[in-house]
């Protein structure tokens, strides 16, 4: 059972331009959630990450929305560039349950120069 | 800080054998935790060692085992290998369990054949 459903799997963005990717949970239990990058032969980075008190936050061109009652959370990349191109993933866990994240599938993010 | 290191890097074995990976984390960080990436699957947690003891489990067979040593270095053991074991094994360390935070190595990639 996915319990962190991405989307979506493919995104071709021009220079400039806003990149979206969105992220839907289905266990209310999680408290936690991250977003990582991957770039190819690379393991996955951290690049931002919220909690279901807040819902929005920002650090520098990445901005997290998140929307409890929807039990959806999204990426947003402003002023996207060609070295944002990468594999984005969304993921979500349980703090007391220790560090077990749950992965969605990814998102290919292309960036046209 | 040096990051995470996992070895080998590339690893190449016949269907059968056994294999063990190795992952030393950051310096400080006392859990460890492994997952296993695959174009069809994605990221999928393995299992979680938290000061010697294995603290969460993933749904994949008995045939993967972890272990952790008493400084923080931790082994996975994949025995009699299928072809479908074929992956990119990727260690992640953070400070302590649960703190949402954790650092990814390169991963080994081991190809079955």
């Amino acid at each position: 059972q996915q319990q962190v459903k991405q989307s979506p799997q493919s995104l071709i963005v021009q220079k400039g331009g806003i990149s979206i990717i969105n992220c839907a949970y289905e266990n209310t239990a999680f408290d936690y959630f991250p977003w990582y990058q991957q770039f190819p032969g690379k393991g996955p980075a951290l690049l931002i990450a919220i909690r279901p008190d807040v819902s929005e936050k920002k650090e520098g061109r990445f901005t997290i929305s998140f929307n409890k009652s929807a039990k959806q959370f999204s990426l947003h990349i402003m002023d996207s560039q060609p070295g944002d191109s990468a594999t984005y993933f969304c993921a979500a866990s349980v703090a007391s349950s220790g560090d077990k994240i749950i992965f969605g599938k990814g998102t290919r993010l292309h960036i046209l120069p | 800080k040096a990051g995470v290191t996992q070895t080998p890097r590339y690893l190449i074995k016949t269907r059968g054998q056994q294999v063990t990976l190795s992952c030393s984390p950051i310096s400080g960080h006392r859990s460890v935790s492994w997952y296993q990436q695959t174009p069809g699957q994605g990221l999928q947690f393995l299992f979680e060692y938290f000061s010697e003891t294995q603290r969460n489990k993933g749904n994949f067979p008995g045939r993967f085992s972890g272990r952790q040593f008493s400084n923080s270095r931790s082994e996975m053991n994949v025995s009699t290998l299928e072809l479908g074991d074929s992956a990119l094994y990727l260690c992640a360390s953070s400070l302590e369990t649960g703190s949402g935070t954790q650092y990814f190595g390169p991963g080994t990639r081991l190809t079955v054949l």
